[in-house]
C-alpha cells in the first residue's frame, strides 16, 4: 500500500462544475497536508496546505481534512479549462522533512 | 532570484557518462530537497539537506547518485555512469517552516535528463 493514495483519473468535469479530488494517507503521524498543481511539462506549484480538521477555503479552492478517516480532499468550484492539470497530494509529519507525495490525479475541464 | 532555479534545463547524455545538476534555492530557505519524476509518475524523493545537518540520503536509488550542498545554499546532484533508466525530470525544492509547523516546499523548474 502506498503511503499517499490518489485516483489517477483522468477526472473530467464540464466548465463551471465543481471538481472533487480525493486523497487518502496511511501514516497517522502525518500532520500537514498539501495540494500541488502540475501542468504538463512544468514543475509542481503549491495551491494550499491544511493541518486542522475541517475545511480551508482560498478563492475557488477548498481543502478538506478528516484525520479520523485519514482523508484529504480538494474542491475546485467554477472549474475552468485552465484548471486542467495533474493535482498532487502530499502528507508530512510535524517538523519532519519526510513529505510523501501521491502519484497525482489528472483533471480535465471541458469547455 | 525570487524562486528556485535549476540548471541545465535540459541535458542529453550518453550512457556511462557522468552528469551534474545544479539547484539554487530560495534565499533564506534552509531546507533543500531533490526529487525525481519519471514520465507520468509521481515524485520520488532522493535526498534532503537541512542547514548544517547530515543529509538524509535514504531516497538515493544507488551509489551512482550523490549530492552535496555548499555553504548551505547551492546544491549539486551528481549521477555517475548514467543508465537509460536514469532518464527523468529531476526537481529541486527548497522549503520554509510556517507558523503551524508545516514545511512548504517550493519547486524549481526541473532538469530534464535524457540518457541515450
Amino acid at each position: 500500500q502506498k503511503e499517499v493514495e490518489q485516483n489517477s483519473g483522468p477526472l473530467s468535469v464540464p466548465e463551471g462544475a465543481i471538481a472533487s479530488l480525493n486523497c487518502t494517507y496511511s501514516d497517522r503521524g502525518s500532520q500537514s497536508f498539501f495540494w500541488y498543481r502540475q501542468y504538463s511539462g512544468k514543475s509542481p506549484e503549491l495551491i494550499m496546505f491544511i493541518y486542522s480538521n475541517g475545511d480551508k477555503e482560498d478563492g475557488r479552492f477548498t481543502a478538506q481534512l478528516n484525520k479520523a478517516s485519514q482523508y484529504v480532499s480538494l474542491l475546485i468550484r467554477d472549474s475552468q479549462p485552465s484548471d486542467s492539470a495533474t493535482y498532487l497530494c502530499a502528507a508530512q509529519r510535524y517538523n519532519n522533512n519526510d513529505m510523501r507525495f501521491g502519484a497525482g490525479t489528472r483533471l480535465t475541464v471541458k469547455p | 532570484g525570487a524562486g528556485v532555479s535549476q540548471s541545465p534545463s535540459n541535458k542529453v547524455t550518453e550512457k556511462g557518462k557522468d552528469v551534474e545538476l545544479r539547484c539554487d534555492p530560495i534565499s533564506g530557505h534552509t531546507a533543500l530537497y531533490w526529487y525525481r519524476q519519471s514520465l507520468g509518475q509521481g515524485l520520488e524523493f532522493l535526498i534532503y539537506f537541512q542547514g548544517n545537518s547530515a543529509p538524509d540520503k535514504s531516497g538515493l536509488p544507488s551509489d551512482r547518485f550523490s549530492a552535496e550542498r555548499t555553504g548551505g545554499s547551492v546544491s549539486t546532484l551528481t549521477i555517475q555512469r548514467t543508465q537509460q533508466e536514469d532518464s527523468a525530470v529531476y526537481l529541486c525544492a527548497s522549503s520554509l517552516v510556517g507558523t503551524g509547523g508545516e514545511e512548504t516546499q517550493y519547486f524549481g523548474p526541473g532538469t530534464r535528463l535524457l540518457v541515450l
